[in-house]
């Protein structure tokens, strides 16, 4: 149990142009749901978490108007990377957690973007 | 603000070798402790974890790893290395809104 999934996996778009993400619990309803950041040899930098039905906290640092979250359900959240650039090219995990579990996180694949 | 810091940037083991990657962490009130595995090409997977108990923690494929509170470390542990542990680990501290801080990361190299 516990399965998240990201989709689509990769994705390469011209500079400009926007890009959503999704990340779904596929087993398991997520009470709260967090988008990484992660640049090659790197670790994970958290961007925002966000919970059901409510507005994001983002990160400090991390743009809002330009990663757009939205948790809809609880097995569904979306990133969508407004207006891309290069420089935004990365690789955006997901992550999901489940009431009771003590912060224990469950994480998607990941999704490579590359803003060309 | 709350910090891990992994001490390790990169470790060149030999199969069969002992291993132990440390992580120290920077928050005075009650964690909870992680250790993720990152192969090649694949995700996050939880090794272990550390809520309360015990403090040696045992994990997946052969892994440990001991909560010593009075000097903020989790650091992880396995006797045997084998060729397959080759990935990126990454220590991981709970604190608050269950977010999680993660360390820099440990690139594990074994050589067959």
């Amino acid at each position: 149990g516990a399965v998240v999934s990201q989709h689509p996996s990769w994705v390469i778009c011209k500079s400009g142009t926007s890009v959503k993400i999704e990340c779904r619990s596929l087993d398991f309803q997520a009470t709260t749901m967090f988008w990484y950041r992660q640049f090659p040899k790197q670790s994970l930098m958290l961007m925002a978490t966000s919970n059901e039905g409510s507005k994001a906290t983002y990160e400090q640092g991390v743009e809002k108007d330009k990663f757009l979250i939205n948790h809809a359900s609880l097995t569904l959240s979306t990133l969508t990377v407004t207006s891309a650039h290069p420089e935004d090219s990365s690789f955006y995990i997901c992550s999901a957690s489940r009431p009771g579990q003590d912060g224990e996180q469950f994480f998607g694949p990941g999704t490579r973007l590359t803003v060309l | 603000a709350q910090s891990v810091s992994q001490h390790n940037h990169h470790v060149i083991l030999s199969e069969a070798a002992s291993l132990e990657l440390g992580c120290n962490y920077s928050y005075g009130g009650t964690v909870n402790l992680f250790w993720y595995v990152q192969y090649p090409g694949q995700h996050l997977q939880l090794l272990l974890k550390y809520f309360s108990g015990d403090p040696l923690v045992k994990g997946i494929k052969g892994f440990e790893a001991e909560f010593i509170k009075s000097k903020f470390s989790f650091n992880l542990r396995k006797p045997s290395v084998q060729w397959s542990d080759t990935a990126e680990y990454f220590c991981a501290v709970n604190v608050f809104r269950g977010k999680l801080i993660f360390g820099q990361g440990t690139e594990l190299s074994v050589k067959p």
